[in-house]
Formats: C-alpha cells, structure tokens, sequence
C-alpha cells in the first residue's frame, strides 16, 4: 500500500519562508508532486521530483530524498494568496497512479 | 488552449436519477483521470484511460461508470448513486514526457455533486 504523511496546518506571516514536509511509504515510487488547492478551486500543480536533490520554480522550491523516503515543498517571500491547501502526492512507476496526502493548510498572516 | 473544462458546475440528482458528467481538454493529453473528493480530503483517484484505453479502475462501484469516446473527451455516468457520493468530481489529464513517464496533471474546476 501507500501512505504520505504531511502536517495538517502551517501559519506563517507575509514575506516569511515556509517548510512544509512530507514522508512517504510505497511500494512502488516514480516520483513526488506537490499541488496547490484554493478553497473552491481545483488542484494545480505546483513541482515534481523524480530524483534526488532540489527543483526550483520562482518562490517555489521542492526537494526529494529516496533513500529517506522524505520531500518537502518550499515556500519562499509568501503572500496572502498563498494561504490554500498544499498537497503531496506520489506516482507509481509510469505515473498514473497518484496518491494524494491528507494535504497541509498553509495560513498567511498580514 | 491550456485548460480542462468540465461540466455541468453544479448537479443535483435524486437517488433514482442517471446523469453524465463530462470532462474536455484540447492539449492534445492521452491520459485522462477522474477524481472524487470530498471537502477537507484529498482527491481520490477512481479512474485512469491511457489512449482512449480504461487502465485504472480503483475498485470503483458500478453505478459509477467512465466512458472515453475520444482522446478528447471524458465522460462519467451516474446512476443509482447513494447520499454518500456527494462531493467534488475532478477530471484531470497529462502528457507523456520523454522517458514514458507521466508528471503533472492538469485538473478541470470540478462537478459539484449532491445526491439527495
């Protein structure tokens, strides 16, 4: 089976960096996304890792170790319309398979 | 044209009802996806066609019935569906990257589903 683990809620305040983890147990693993929800919105992608090491997408950055089992999803210069839900979710090999973590709802504070 | 288009917005059907929910998307994706999610959780994937080809079912129930009639077009008909199916329907799709693999979906705004 699959699991993903991830913090329920992170409040930070406008222009600060924020951390937000996520641990995975699968039994087969291609790669590591994170996605971006607004209330009442859909999901957007947000970065994909397949190997090691970090990616970087603007304020955006998202890290991935295999052999830890482990990612996280960097949120640098934050503002108030990057309070949503932030979900990990891993594909299996040929990346069909997605599996969605409980999801971690960012709050940012003026 | 960069979107996943879905309709209807909303729908509102009585347990007895059929109804068909319908998914597009004009970028030329061959994998399409349907999604339920229910508010505060995670999409929860139901189904995956690959080339116009069903290739996950994710153990589904039968009143929930997918169709790809082309590589453009998703469909989900409904029938006989319980008060506990209400919730969000996401249709989803992506591209196959170099190496085979594929990463990113795209998600279409949803169907908001109340089953009475």
């Amino acid at each position: 089976g699959q699991s993903l683990e991830q913090p329920s809620e992170v409040t930070a305040v406008e222009g600060a960096i924020v951390q937000i983890n996520c641990t995975y147990q699968t039994s087969g693993f291609y790669g590591l996304s994170w996605y971006q929800q607004h209330d009442g919105g859909a999901p957007t992608f947000l970065s994909y890792n397949a190997l090691d090491g970090l990616e970087e997408t603007g304020r955006f950055s998202s890290f991935l170790s295999r052999s830890d089992s482990y990612g996280y999803l960097l949120l640098q210069e934050l503002q108030m319309k990057d309070s949503a839900s932030y979900f990990c979710a891993v594909s299996d090999t040929g990346g069909f398979k997605t599996i969605f973590g409980a999801g971690t709802r960012l709050f940012v504070k003026a | 044209d960069t979107e996943v288009t879905q309709t209807p917005k909303h729908l509102v059907m009585g347990m007895t009802n059929k109804k068909s929910l319908k998914c597009e998307q004009h970028m030329g994706h061959r994998a399409m996806y349907w999604y339920k999610q229910k508010a505060k959780k995670p999409p929860e994937l139901m189904f995956v066609y690959s080339y116009e080809k069903l290739s996950i079912n994710e153990s589904v129930p039968s009143r929930f019935s997918p169709e790809c009639p082309n590589s453009s077009l998703l469909n989900l008909h409904l029938h006989a569906l319980q008060p506990e199916d209400s919730a969000l329907y996401l249709c989803a799709s992506s591209h196959r990257r170099t190496g085979g693999q594929y990463n990113e979906q795209f998600f279409g705004p949803g169907t908001r589903l109340t089953v009475l």
